[in-house]
């Protein structure tokens, strides 16, 4: 158990939907990172968010969006969901900002499924 | 481009056999790498991150190992286990940035 919790676990919805994936971090940990990961395809980076602020982006379209809250949870939505956007998606945090030796620990994931 | 590309892309081998996956990368200024496990449906889990003045790295069974000039890194798994099935994914990071590239991974299979 890497200490980052991530609800819910799965998620059915339609296409043009809009969902909300929550994380929390570890305790003491600062910032969080969104990724998605597609049946078959590696791990794709979202966002990352470093206490309270956005620190990076990655490949986020702009029909997702992200934020991070003064406990540090972080919440991540997705609008005007598409089939393929079908995929899990993975939280991680770590205590720092992501320096050389900043190891990010991952929850369990959200399995999204779009019919 | 700056690319992170991982072969064999699946291995399947016999339990108590060794084996090695390779990790090529185009990444510049390259800050560090790291090499994950990641069990099926489940997220990753760090195994060994190197700096580019690190030469190799052990973490039990697993030992990486970076070659900056070359810009190639391996993880050999020695006496590998049914429970090292998994996807072995490298990642580098880049230097000066947050950003992180990772590989496809490798889907190993240790069969009994």
């Amino acid at each position: 158990d890497s200490g980052v919790t991530q609800t819910p676990k799965h998620l059915i919805t339609a296409t043009g939907q809009r969902v909300t994936l929550r994380c929390s971090p570890r305790s003491g940990d600062l910032s969080v990172y969104w990724y998605q990961q597609s049946l078959d395809q590696g791990l794709q980076f979202l966002i990352q968010y470093y206490n309270g602020e956005e620190r990076a982006k990655g490949n986020i379209l702009e029909r997702f969006s992200a934020q991070q809250f003064p406990d540090l949870h972080s919440e991540l939505n997705l609008s005007s969901l598409e089939l393929g956007d079908s995929a899990l998606y993975f939280c991680a945090s770590s205590v720092e900002a992501g320096g050389p030796l900043g190891e990010q620990f991952f929850g369990p994931g959200t399995r999204l499924t779009v019919l | 481009k700056n690319q992170v590309e991982q072969s064999p892309q699946s291995l399947i081998i016999l339990e108590g056999k060794n084996c090695t996956l390779q990790c090529n990368y185009t990444v510049s200024p390259f800050s560090n790498l790291r090499w994950y496990k990641q069990d099926t449906g489940r997220g990753p889990v760090s195994l060994t991150i190197m700096t580019f003045s690190e030469n190799t790295k052990s973490n039990g069974r697993y030992t990486a190992t970076l070659d900056a000039d070359t810009k190639q890194s391996s993880l050999h798994i020695t006496a590998s286990q049914l429970s090292d099935s998994a996807s072995y994914i490298c990642v580098v990071s880049l230097s000066g940035t947050y950003k992180y590239i990772f590989g496809t991974g490798t889907r190993l299979k240790v069969l009994a």
